[in-house]
């Protein structure tokens, strides 16, 4: 089993919808977990960190399912620029940071 | 301080030869991260330092692949022999708590 699995898409999403999607986990022992947003040819940027507790920044909204091992990104209102593929990354005891494959996500007006 | 800085932006070798990349991480963080990344695959890692200390290394890193970072300040990542399977954009990253941030990347291409 991949440490890290992604859905690789692409969802295509019509401008103003939702959508959402998961990332699972194998190690049980991660620790921080994060969502990157990364464009075409270019690096990934952070998004946001994702608390135990739920976190949601403006349309963004994610959340951590430790029992499953998994966590989710939700992004409302979906706008044309929010076309970019999403990586979800974890942390566990030493800091090494490991990246799933990436989600497409195509918002079509 | 405008962020991570890597250089060359661009790289093309022809197969057989050796590269060096280099990483200047945001000042004052001290863990350091080289990635690789490949067409429609997530960033794959490849090593990672905490201040001047080489942590882990991946197990898919061959020995033609060496970083260092001598002063636990900039790193240099460098491919001995290439060859047409290590073109990929190289990435570093660098944070100081939970967060990381990358550079733009060096996208080398071996002929």
């Amino acid at each position: 089993r991949k440490e890290v699995e992604q859905d690789p898409g692409p969802f295509n999403v019509p401008e103003g919808a939702t959508v959402a999607f998961n990332c699972t986990y194998s190690n049980s022992a991660s620790q921080s977990f994060f969502w990157y947003r990364q464009d075409c040819r270019k690096e990934p940027k952070l998004l946001m960190s994702v608390y135990s507790s739920g976190n949601e920044d403006g349309r963004f909204t994610a959340q951590l399912n430790r029992a499953s091992q998994y966590i989710s990104l939700l992004i409302r209102d979906s706008k044309l620029s929010d076309s970019a593929t999403y990586l979800c990354a974890f942390k566990a005891a030493g800091n090494k940071l490991t990246f799933g494959g990436g989600t497409r996500v195509l918002v079509k007006p | 301080d405008t962020g991570v800085s890597q250089d060359p932006r661009h790289k093309i070798t022809k197969r057989g030869q050796n590269v060096t990349f280099r990483c200047d991480p945001i000042s004052e963080h001290n863990r350091l991260y080289w990635y690789r990344q490949t067409l429609g695959q997530g960033p794959e890692f490849l090593t990672y330092f905490q201040n001047e200390a080489q942590l882990e290394k991946s197990r898919l890193l061959s020995d033609r692949f060496s970083a260092e970072r001598p002063k636990g300040s900039f790193s240099t990542l460098e491919i001995q022999r290439t060859e047409q399977g290590d073109s990929a954009m190289y990435l570093c990253a660098s944070s100081s708590q939970d967060e990381a941030f990358f550079g733009q990347g060096t996208r080398l291409t071996v002929v």
